[in-house]
């Protein structure tokens, strides 16, 4: 079965630092989405992703964040300058245009000291 | 502003039990409304859906109830059993294909 894979597992960095989270939607999903949850809280949406444009972000996602689609497989979520804040876990997601369903890796627990 | 509030926080439910956990929302252009299912150190899954066109939706010992004119839809979950102890979220999509999603539920089910 078809699954959305995200590297790394585990992210520590410093703060400042620049990080680069990386997901592998489901091949022939259209929709990417980047998730953030900050540990035993709610999942809170980031921005989406639809034909190499952000189609929706949230108040979270400002110009320290940045979403490429590099290649026809890949979609990163980049943090310039990580602020202890950041830590939490990134979830990626996609689906197709229709139906709705959206599919969650596993996440990247991202730890900034 | 929370445009989606879940309740309750946390839930105890002896193992063959109902489970209910309950989802307000504000924006009457929500057009899809998902349960998720989370296991610690997973990512959400999707567990059920509904349409605001759809009164009531059921896969299995899963129901979605949804009351359009009261801005509310709950899950219930029948003959609940231990594996289902996991945290479940309600969430709610825009026509800008953003979601929304609850605080989230976390469900014990006593053996």
């Amino acid at each position: 079965e078809p699954e959305v894979t995200q590297t790394p597992s585990h992210q520590v960095t410093q703060m400042g630092q620049e990080v680069i989270l990386r997901c592998v939607p489901i091949s022939n999903h259209l929709y990417f989405y980047w998730y953030r949850q900050i540990l035993g809280q709610k999942v809170e949406f980031l921005v989406s992703f639809y034909n190499n444009e952000i189609s929706e972000k949230s108040e979270i996602f400002d110009d320290q964040f940045s979403v490429e689609r590099p290649d026809g497989s890949n979609f990163t979520l980049k943090i310039r300058s990580t602020k202890l804040e950041d830590s939490a876990m990134y979830f990626c997601a996609s689906r197709e245009v229709l139906p709705y369903e959206q599919y969650f890796g596993p996440g990247t627990r991202l730890t900034v000291t | 502003q929370q445009q989606v509030k879940q309740s309750p926080q946390s839930l105890i439910v002896q193992k063959g039990g109902i489970s209910i956990i309950n989802c307000a929302y504000e924006n009457t252009a929500f057009d899809y409304f998902p349960w998720y299912q989370q296991f610690p150190g997973k990512g959400p899954a999707l567990l059920i859906a509904i349409r605001p066109d759809v009164s009531e939706k059921k896969e299995g010992r899963f129901t979605i109830s949804f009351n359009k004119s009261a801005k509310q839809f709950s899950l219930h979950i029948m003959d609940s059993q231990p594996g289902d102890s996991a945290t479940y979220f309600c969430a709610a999509k825009n026509n800008f294909n953003k979601f929304y999603f609850g605080s989230g539920t976390k469900l014990n089910v006593k053996p």
